[in-house]
């Protein structure tokens, strides 16, 4: 069955270095998106991407978070200067379809620790 | 703005017990509610979804009808295994172009045999 994947799985930096989180969502979906959930919380919405730009993006997604899909199957989530705060899971998510009825297929999570 | 609450868990059972996790919702539009489950050390899995009022999904045993009048979403299932033990997600859509899922805090189920 496809699936989403996601590398590194653990990913441990210093504050202030730039990371960059990987998922290679399944083939042939359409929708792309990053999630992420801080230790003990909930799951939050950072960005969505379709046809090569981001579709919606959330208040945490600031100018430090940037999304590419470089190539035809890779889709990375760049943190550009890392803080303690953006420790947490981060999960890749893809859709096939548009409008509300479709699942989101999610990939098992980087999980990112910031020292 | 919208939002979705979980009861507070952990939740704890006996396996063959009946299974309720209560989820309400706050939606400006007409949402899709979604359940996910995430098993030890694995990602999200999409468990059932419904997208329209009286809608019921269904998989693996587990049930949930989307009731618009009361804004809820409840999974149950009628007879717990030890397998089922995972945090459980409560999710909806409103937003047709990124269609961002905003989830609840999650409750945790534990089942002893």
């Amino acid at each position: 069955e496809p699936e989403v994947t996601q590398t590194p799985s653990h990913q441990v930096t210093q504050m202030g270095q730039e990371v960059i989180l990987r998922c290679v969502p399944i083939s042939n979906h359409l929708y792309f998106y990053w999630y992420r959930q801080i230790l003990g919380q909930k799951v939050e919405f950072l960005v969505s991407f379709y046809n090569n730009e981001i579709s919606e993006k959330s208040e945490i997604f600031d100018d430090q978070f940037s999304v590419e899909r470089p190539d035809g199957s890779n889709f990375t989530l760049k943190i550009r200067s890392t803080k303690l705060e953006d420790s947490a899971m981060y999960f890749c998510a893809s859709r096939e379809t548009s409008g509300t009825s479709g699942g989101q297929f999610f990939g098992p999570g980087t999980r990112l620790t910031v020292l | 703005g919208d939002s979705v609450t979980q009861m507070e868990g952990p939740v704890t059972l006996s396996e063959e017990a009946f299974l309720t996790i209560n989820c309400t919702y706050t939606a400006t539009g007409y949402p899709s509610l979604f359940w996910y489950v995430q098993y030890p050390g694995e990602g999200l899995q999409l468990l059932l979804k419904a997208t329209k009022a009286d809608d019921k999904g269904s998989n693996k045993g587990f049930e949930a009808t989307y009731r618009k009048e009361t804004t809820s979403f409840h999974l149950e299932k009628g007879s717990v295994q030890v397998s089922d033990s995972a945090v459980y997600f409560c999710a909806l859509t409103v937003n047709q172009a990124g269609t961002a899922l905003i989830f609840g805090k999650g409750t945790t189920l534990s089942v002893s045999s």
